[in-house]
């Protein structure tokens, strides 16, 4: 089974960027029957999808927040990132990493997520 | 962008009743592409459904899932103690969305 971690900064300036990492352990994130995502859930609220990255390097984005977006892999690492710029308050939100299965009836759920991070968007 | 509104906000059960929980897209769903997330209080969320209908693995049968079109259910037929939580649908027909969620709790 894979395990995921996120890892980043808890505390990020209105404007600035927020940037997280997710390390994968127990697979190799350039697999091809995987792809990658990271979702978001502001306190008390439901999850947002931010966008998605496949093993060709492909990524897709939630068009609300394409704009201020990236997804990228290190393979050397194996770390997917998140970077999402001129943040306000209401990206505060605790920030997971997640895998899914390349299927066709699968192919945009999430099976295996890290335990989340928090990011607090604040001066 | 296809918007999900889940329904009733909050369940109250006791253990051993049936759960029955709704999942309305605002168009119809490719190919039912609709998931089921079950998360409880400082956990991710777990994958139960995905396809409408098909429990992901080692999830227990007493989880089932159906509908079509824009009206979607999850049902647990018969509540454990640990089936306590959120649920969450998604569909991933149309880029993805989640509902707010249904809070399934003790009465």
């Amino acid at each position: 089974q894979p395990q995921l971690q996120e890892s980043g900064p808890g505390l990020v300036k209105p404007s600035e960027t927020l940037s997280l990492t997710c390390t994968v352990s127990g697979g190799s994130i350039t697999n091809r029957n995987y792809y990658w995502g990271w979702i978001r859930q502001p306190p008390g609220k439901g999850l947002e999808w931010i966008g998605s990255i496949y093993y060709s390097g492909s990524t897709f984005y939630n068009p609300s927040l394409e704009s201020r977006v990236t997804i990228s892999v290190d393979t050397s690492k194996n770390q997917i990132s998140l970077r999402v710029r001129s943040v306000t308050a209401a990206d505060t939100a605790v920030y997971y990493c997640a895998r899914g299965e390349d299927q066709l009836m699968k192919l945009g759920t999430f099976d295996y997520w890290g335990q989340g991070s928090l990011v607090t968007v604040s001066s | 962008e296809v918007v999900v509104t889940q329904s009733p906000g909050t369940l109250s059960l006791s253990p051993g009743e049936r759960a029955t929980l709704s999942c309305r897209a605002s168009q119809s769903v490719f190919l039912s592409q609709i998931a089921w997330y079950q998360q409880k209080p400082g956990q991710a969320p777990r994958l139960l459904i995905y396809g409408a209908s098909s429990r992901a693995t080692g999830v227990p049968d007493r989880f089932s899932g159906s509908g079509s079109e824009t009206d979607f259910t999850l049902t647990i037929s018969r509540l454990e103690p640990e089936d306590f939580a959120v649920y969450h649908c998604q569909q991933y027909g149309s880029s993805r969305t989640f509902g707010q969620g249904t809070r399934v709790e003790i009465k």
